[in-house]
């Protein structure tokens, strides 16, 4: 079964700082692995995805993650944290195409918080 | 693109009553998906749909919990006989079916089950 953990319940960082958000996941095969975030009273917005290719994949608000294949992890990057960019990031992981699985597989979180 | 439209937007119902929501997804997008979500807790999985095909259920979705989506536009999901463990935030979200679609995700309906 796949499964997905975000060890960090959360993550102070000062504006300005890079920061990064760990996931690390279980799944058979070759995973599609996903990165949303969570403004209060919203709903989850897309952020960036790795399918295949390469490891490095950059996606919305000038956030990127790494894909290490090696070490089960997908950390979800920025090189300057703003203010704006404080809430809650979920990783998930989905089975690949062939599976006929569509379902997502949620982590438990990381709160980001960067104060100015 | 005017984004996942689900309603209501709050809920709040006595134990044992059902309960009826409603998603409608991205016109363009023939995926939908309904998922739940408890305070401090990612999304857990309910179920998808391809269509008006139910594909995809989860063993969450206990007999109590019903989805349909009768033409392939909007579904509902409705639960029987309320419990408090219901209470939780439900999403909907609905994707293309290009490989890995991202799923786009409406604002949800707070249900409370007093």
């Amino acid at each position: 079964a796949q499964s997905v953990a975000q060890p960090e319940d959360q993550v102070n960082v000062a504006e300005g700082n890079p920061l990064t958000v760990k996931c690390t996941y279980s799944v058979s095969g070759n995973p599609y692995l996903f990165w949303y975030v969570q403004y209060p009273n919203r709903g989850l917005q897309f952020l960036l995805k790795y399918i295949t290719g390469d490891n490095l994949v950059k996606g919305s608000y000038g956030f990127e993650a790494e894909f290490n294949k090696s070490q089960t992890s997908f950390h979800l990057k920025k090189p300057s944290a703003l203010v704006s960019d404080s809430a809650l990031y979920f990783c998930a992981v989905r089975d690949p195409e062939d599976t006929g699985r569509r379902a997502l597989t949620f982590g438990s979180g990381t709160r980001l918080q960067v104060q100015p | 693109d005017t984004g996942v439209s689900q309603n209501p937007r709050h809920k709040i119902t006595k134990r044992g009553q059902n309960v009826t929501f409603r998603c409608d997804p991205i016109s363009e997008h023939n995926r939908l998906y309904w998922y739940r979500q408890t305070l401090g807790q990612g999304p857990e999985f309910l179920t998808y749909f391809q269509n008006e095909a139910q594909l995809e259920k989860s063993r969450l979705l206990s007999d109590r919990f019903s989805a349909e989506r009768p033409k392939g536009s909007f579904s509902t999901l409705e639960i029987q006989r309320t419990e408090q463990g219901d209470s939780a935030m439900y999403l909907c979200a609905s994707s293309a079916t290009g490989r890995g679609s991202p799923l786009h995700f409406g604002n949800g309906t707070r249900l409370t089950v007093t």
